[in-house]
């Protein structure tokens, strides 16, 4: 069964910093890119950007590009979503979710994480 | 970028009665097109691909339609169980945009 298995609840105060995971089974992990999905509380899912796990190639929304840094550890199948300095904005639920590829061409997100809850407050 | 709008934002259905989801994309995405479902506290499931495939295991009162610019998701005979919020996505290329979501729920 391909499975997508984040880390759990985080709580943090304002400045700290944050790194979550998302650890891919039951496939070949460097074969698909790995999407990070935020949604903040009461809100639709914000697309924040992806990672080709088999070079480490990467590609930001320009809403987040700067904010976070998305890496991977191939060799423990694993893809980071992290911060050097957390706001109460950063609030929010996050989501990993595999690209699904047809003939190499990246198409829809299936299957997704059960998410990480980030909780930022003083 | 190319923009998703989906309307309405919410709904309000009995059980059993039609229930229609547009989304449109502001430039076309020939049939580039999903749908997500994604029931209260629950993590999105994908519903929808190329407009209107339906993964396995996905009910068949759900259906969607349309290419280009404007496409709809359908779901002839409402239950109880589809009460979730729907979302389109683009994914001809990046950015992987979600429309803004529609909330479905039962009168």
């Amino acid at each position: 069964e391909v499975q997508l298995v984040q880390s759990g609840a985080e709580v943090k105060k304002p400045g700290e910093s944050l790194r979550i995971s998302c650890k891919g089974s039951g496939y070949t992990f460097t074969s698909y890119w790995i999407n990070w999905v935020r949604q903040m509380p009461g809100k639709g899912l914000e697309w924040m950007g992806r990672i080709d796990p088999s070079d480490s190639y990467t590609n930001y929304s320009p809403s987040f590009r700067g904010r976070v840094t998305i890496s991977v550890d191939k060799s423990i199948s694993t893809a980071y979503l992290q911060w050097r300095s957390l706001e109460a904005s950063d609030t929010a639920m996050y989501y990993c979710a595999r690209h699904e590829t047809i003939a190499a061409r990246p198409v829809w997100f299936d299957p997704w994480g059960q998410g990480t809850l980030v909780t930022v407050s003083s | 970028d190319i923009q998703m709008t989906q309307s309405p934002s919410s709904l309000s259905a009995s059980v059993g009665d039609r229930v229609t989801i547009t989304c449109r994309a502001s430039q076309g995405i020939s049939n580039s097109l999903a749908w997500y479902q994604q029931k209260p506290g629950k993590v999105p499931k994908l519903l929808i691909y190329a407009a209107s495939t339906l993964p396995s295991g996905v009910p068949s009162r759900f259906s969607g339609s349309g290419s280009g610019t404007d496409f709809t998701l359908t779901i002839s005979s409402l239950q109880p169980e589809d009460v979730a919020t729907y979302y389109c996505q683009k994914y001809d290329t990046a950015p992987w945009t979600f429309g803004q979501g529609t909330k479905v729920e039962i009168k």
